[in-house]
């Protein structure tokens, strides 16, 4: 079964430090991958997504993302962070099979202090 | 075009109860789905429908149905409602089931006591 693997629960960060949030996926096969967004109260929202192609993707807001096959791996990336980025981020996979079902991890809070 | 619509906002339901979520898309998507946003799970797939009249079981199917009468309305319920169901459910839709981005709507915070 195909599974989602968020390592970091709860990230605080300071404004523009460098934000890296680690996903790793089991699934052998073709996949995938996306990045969502929830801010407070919000639903959520597409921040970048991977389908073929060069596995640095860009997305939204300044983020992207590494897709390394090797490691079933699709981090995402920032830079410089800003106060606004406090949200919830949650990376998901679908892959195999054809009913689109996506399989999200646990979620990652970040924080960020102005 | 407002997308995805769901109702209610929120709803505190006594156990036992029967209950319907809403969920409206005008973006004619062929595929629509249903999760529950747990704390420390993220989102589990509940239910989901690739076209109208087609529907199947996701991770957590147990206790909720589903149907899937015309392509813009994919109602949840949940014939029995238990305390382990509190939790808030969002509704997604794709244009295609198997390739497409998933579009969030606003979700529905439910409460069973």
């Amino acid at each position: 079964a195909q599974s989602v693997s968020q390592h970091n629960h709860h990230v605080i960060l300071s404004e523009a430090a460098s934000l890296e949030l680690g996903c790793n996926y089991s699934y052998g096969g073709t996949v995938n991958l996306f990045w969502y967004v929830q801010y407070p109260g919000q639903h959520l929202q597409l921040l970048l997504k991977y389908f073929s192609g060069d596995p640095l993707v860009k997305g939204i807001k300044g983020f992207e993302a590494e897709f390394i096959k090797s490691k079933f791996s699709f981090n995402l990336r920032k830079p410089s962070v800003q106060w606004s980025d406090t949200a919830e981020y949650f990376c998901a996979v679908k892959g195999g099979d054809n009913t689109g079902k996506l399989i999200f991890g646990q979620g990652t809070t970040l924080q960020v202090k102005p | 075009i407002a997308g995805i619509t769901q109702a209610p906002t929120s709803q505190i339901l006594a156990a036992g109860r029967r209950m319907t979520l809403r969920c409206t898309q005008d973006m004619r998507h062929n595929a629509m789905y249903w999760y529950r946003q747990d704390l420390g799970l993220g989102l589990r797939l509940i239910h989901y429908s690739n076209t109208a009249g087609t529907t199947g079981k996701g991770e957590v199917p147990d206790g909720y149905s589903v149907s899937r009468a015309n392509t813009d309305d994919f109602p949840l319920t949940l014939a029995s409602a238990v305390p382990s169901q509190t939790s808030v459910y969002f509704c997604a839709s794709s244009r295609e089931g198997s390739t497409d981005t998933q579009y969030f709507g606003p979700g529905t915070r439910l409460t069973v006591l």
